[in-house]
């Protein structure tokens, strides 16, 4: 069965600096990857999506890659505030088995 | 307000009772899931709905049943079978094509005392 990996530990940067989180998953390729946050005691909120065919996806300050070949995707939060501190969900929507996988998440620690 | 309402947002149970958690949803969404979430942990499927008087088990559906005849509501049984049921259950829904967004609840905090 896909099995989704994210980074286990904490992932902690000063202000002002480039969040890189990362989603690794097994078997074949879904058709949809999402990122989502979520803070303490709260149902995650989504953030991105970005489909199979597509390497790039920009929201603002938030940046999501998608590498089939890898099986990875890269979440980049630029100029980092203690605001984004949360944790983050990748998810993965395979198009045909009708449901949605998440990952289980890293927590991001920004400080000022 | 258009959202997804879960209630109640704590709930405690004694060992061997059977509890329901509800969640109901205004969005006009087809799919609807059951997520389990404990500390520290990421989100696990436990049952989902793409369709009225239908639904599917998820990774750990052992100990919970659900059902769905309405649209609007996808209410979780955490029957006496689950052994450990403390945890944080959230409800979503997601729209007709499968690639949106979903939409979570606030939660239901369950504890076994």
């Amino acid at each position: 069965s896909q099995k989704i990996e994210q980074n286990s530990e904490a992932l902690n940067i000063q202000e002002g600096k480039t969040a890189t989180l990362t989603c690794n998953y097994t078997n074949y390729s879904p058709a949809y990857l999402q990122w989502y946050r979520q803070d303490p005691g709260r149902g995650p909120v989504f953030l991105l999506l970005i489909r199979e065919n597509e390497k790039e996806k920009r929201k603002e300050r938030l940046k999501v890659t998608f590498d089939t070949t890898l099986k990875q995707s890269l979440f980049h939060i630029t100029a980092s505030q203690p605001a984004d501190s949360a944790t983050y969900l990748c998810a993965l929507d395979m198009g045909d088995t009708d449901k949605l996988i998440f990952g289980t998440g890293t927590r991001l620690q920004v400080f000022p | 307000d258009g959202g997804i309402t879960q209630s109640p947002k704590y709930l405690f149970r004694k060992e061997g009772q059977n509890v329901t958690l509800s969640c109901e949803q205004n969005l006009n969404h087809d799919a609807m899931y059951w997520y389990r979430q404990d500390p520290g942990q990421g989100l696990r499927l436990i049952y989902y709905s793409q369709i009225v008087n239908d639904f599917q088990k998820g990774d750990i559906a052992e100990g919970y049943s659900v059902s769905r005849e309405k649209k609007e509501s996808f209410p979780l049984t955490v029957t006496s079978a689950q052994k450990n049921p403390t945890a944080f259950y959230l409800c979503a829904t997601q729209g007709g094509n499968m690639n949106t967004e979903a939409f979570f609840g606030q939660g239901t905090r369950l504890t076994v005392v």
